[in-house]
This record gives C-alpha cells, sequence and structure tokens, in this order.
C-alpha cells in the first residue's frame, strides 16, 4: 500500500472511445503528477499539478486532458487515443517543496 | 536531450556482492537526487535519496554517493540479494521559484542478483 491509488489498473479502448484515470492520494502531499511509460523508454513526465494549480504541461497532445478538482484527486481524461499511446501511466504526488515522489501502481492502457 | 542519463542499462551481480548503478546528470539546478525500484506492472517504489548539500546517504544495505563536481551518483547495494532483482531508476529534482517541484527520470538499470 503505497498511499497512491491509480484506478483502473488495466484500461482497453479503441480509439474512438473516450475514458478516464484516476488517482487518488492519502498522504496529505500539495503536488501531484502524471507521468507515461512507454516499452524501452524513460518515464516521461506528462503534467504536474501544484495546490490545484497545472504548472507543467510537458508539451502533451490535447488528447489527453488532465483534472485536478481537489488536492487529493487527479483524472486523465483520454478521448481519440492512438495505439502509440498505448504504455503504463503512472501517478505520483509529493510535497510541494518536499522530498520524494510516491507512485501509484499505474494503469495499463491498451489503444486499439 | 537527456537530462539523467544511466548508461548501464542493465547489471549482473552474484549474491552477496556488492552492487554498484551509476547515474549522471547534466542540469546544476539540480538539488536532490533520489533511486527508485520498480518491480515489472508496478509503480516505482522509493528507496533513498541524498540533497545536493551531503555527498553521502545510508539506509542499511543502500548507500548513495554524490559527486557534485561530476555531476555524478551512484547507489550501492551491499550485500546483494535475489530480492533486489529489479529496474533501478535514478531521478533529479530541481525546485521550482513558485514552491513546486520536478523529477526528472534516468532511462533504468536492470538488476540481476544471481543466487
Amino acid at each position: 500500500e503505497t498511499g497512491v491509488t491509480q484506478t483502473p489498473r488495466h484500461l482497453v479502448m479503441g480509439m474512438t472511445n473516450k475514458k478516464s484515470l484516476k488517482c487518488e492520494q492519502h498522504l496529505g502531499h500539495n503536488a501531484m503528477y502524471w507521468y507515461k511509460q512507454s516499452a524501452k523508454k524513460p518515464l516521461e513526465l506528462m503534467f504536474v499539478y501544484n495546490f490545484k494549480e497545472q504548472t507543467e504541461n510537458n508539451s502533451v497532445p490535447s488528447r489527453f486532458s488532465p483534472e485536478c478538482p481537489n488536492s487529493s484527486h487527479l483524472f486523465l481524461h483520454l478521448h481519440t487515443l492512438q495505439p502509440e499511446d498505448s504504455a503504463l501511466y503512472l501517478c505520483a504526488s509529493s510535497q510541494a517543496r518536499g522530498t520524494e515522489a510516491f507512485f501509484g501502481q499505474g494503469t495499463r492502457l491498451t489503444v486499439v | 536531450d537527456q537530462q539523467v542519463k544511466q548508461n548501464s542499462p542493465s547489471l549482473s551481480v552474484q549474491e552477496g556482492r556488492i552492487s554498484i548503478l551509476n547515474c549522471d546528470y547534466t542540469n546544476s539546478m539540480f538539488d536532490y537526487f533520489l533511486w527508485y525500484k520498480k518491480y515489472p506492472a508496478e509503480g516505482p517504489t522509493f528507496l533513498i535519496s541524498i540533497s545536493s548539500i551531503k555527498d553521502k546517504n545510508e539506509d542499511g544495505r543502500f548507500t548513495v554517493f554524490l559527486n557534485k563536481s561530476a555531476k555524478h551518483l551512484s547507489l550501492h547495494i551491499v550485500p546483494s540479494q535475489p530480492g533486489d532483482s529489479a529496474v533501478y531508476f535514478c531521478a533529479a529534482s530541481a525546485l521550482w521559484t513558485d514552491g513546486g517541484q520536478n523529477f526528472v527520470f534516468g532511462p533504468g538499470t536492470r538488476l540481476s542478483v544471481l543466487p
């Protein structure tokens, strides 16, 4: 139990579908992150929310839309994805000026 | 352009011996460094960290060394155990002026500890 929970753990979606990934943290942190891990690539930062405000958008295509309604919850809304978007999507949280980031178990996304 | 590099994709070590994983970084603004361990189909798990004001941090079998002038850090695992077999990621963080921070990860090194 890491204190960061992601749902669903696995998701298969068609290119015309709309789905959402959910992340919830119970650690009292005030920064949350979305990372993408594709096969044989480093972890890539997608978005950062600091005190519910988006402070980083790492040139992510608009078919990925984040939402942070409060400091404990983070969503990643997906629409019209491409097969190359298939990857492990990881959520993390940390103190805004703190130390380590704690990761969830990830959502394995397959776009067909 | 990778800001955090791990030049060894894989490493094999005999059980009981020392494992040394290396990491290099290019951005001098990084001031906090971390090591994560990752098993397949799971999120990375935090192992140990070091601030730029230190050159060594130890936690049980794990020790991280930082050489700021060389922009190099290493993770030592002594003694290595079969359960240590995983992918190890080096990460670096820089604090932003607005109080936030970012974590930049290296590509990872797959460690195999042989019984």
